[in-house]
């Protein structure tokens, strides 16, 4: 159980379109979503945080106009990148946690989706 | 800032234990120890958390300090799939959810 998937897994895109990267629990429900980003060599970086039925809260530096979540669901949360530029190539990496698991706290046992390769011509 | 401390790499030989350190020794009453760790090109794993006690569960063991300001993540027997990078991560308390991700430990396991 515990499954997150992301769509696509691999996406290229010319210089000034539109991303759109998709996450879901296939199994359970997810009150919150995270999404991160992974540049080559080197960390997971939080980008937002999202609730279902609210606005994202963007980590600070995170353009907000610039990467769109909407988690319209409790088992769907989408990423937008606006305007991609060559610079945005990364790995997007989505998170989902439930919450009323006993001895858990709240939000930090995550499931981690595979990860969507974005690269930007 | 991370606010974990962990070696950039460590080795194992296959079927042999491996103890992965972590160092958190400004780690507030209230903050969790998590492990997860990234296989290449893949999204990151949970491995195991606590809060004061040691842990057990089917993938590792975790053996907490008594003063919390370090823990240690181990790996029975390990395995070729056991290599990946461990990240050891405090987070609780207000910072609901949030995981801040440091350079990890990159664990190579030899046949």
């Amino acid at each position: 159980g515990a499954v997150v998937s992301q769509h696509p897994s691999r996406v290229i895109c010319k210089s000034g379109t539109s991303v759109k990267i998709e996450c879901r629990s296939l199994d359970f429900q997810a009150t919150t979503m995270f999404w991160y980003r992974q540049f080559p060599k080197q960390s997971l970086m939080l980008m937002a945080t999202s609730n279902e039925g609210s606005k994202a809260t963007y980590e600070q530096g995170v353009e907000k106009d610039k990467f769109l979540i909407n988690h319209a669901s409790l088992t769907l949360s989408t990423l937008t990148v606006t305007s991609a530029h060559p610079e945005d190539s990364s790995f997007y990496i989505c998170s989902a946690s439930r919450s009323g698991l006993a001895g858990v706290p709240r939000g930090y046992e995550q499931y981690f989706g595979p990860g969507t390769r974005l690269t930007v011509t | 800032d991370a606010k974990t401390t962990q070696p950039n790499s460590m080795e194992s030989n296959e079927e042999e234990p491996v103890h992965l350190p972590c160092n958190h020794s400004t780690i507030s009453g209230t903050d969790y120890i998590h492990w997860y760790r990234q296989l290449p090109s893949q999204g990151p794993e949970y491995v195991i958390h606590g809060l004061t006690s040691n842990v057990n569960n089917r993938m590792a063991s975790l053996a907490i300090a008594e003063d919390r300001k370090s823990s240690t993540l181990i790996l029975h027997r390990a395995t070729l799939r056991d290599a990946a990078v461990y990240y050891c991560i405090r987070a609780g308390g207000t910072s609901y959810g949030k995981l801040t991700f440091g350079q990890g430990t990159i664990l190579t396991v030899h046949p």
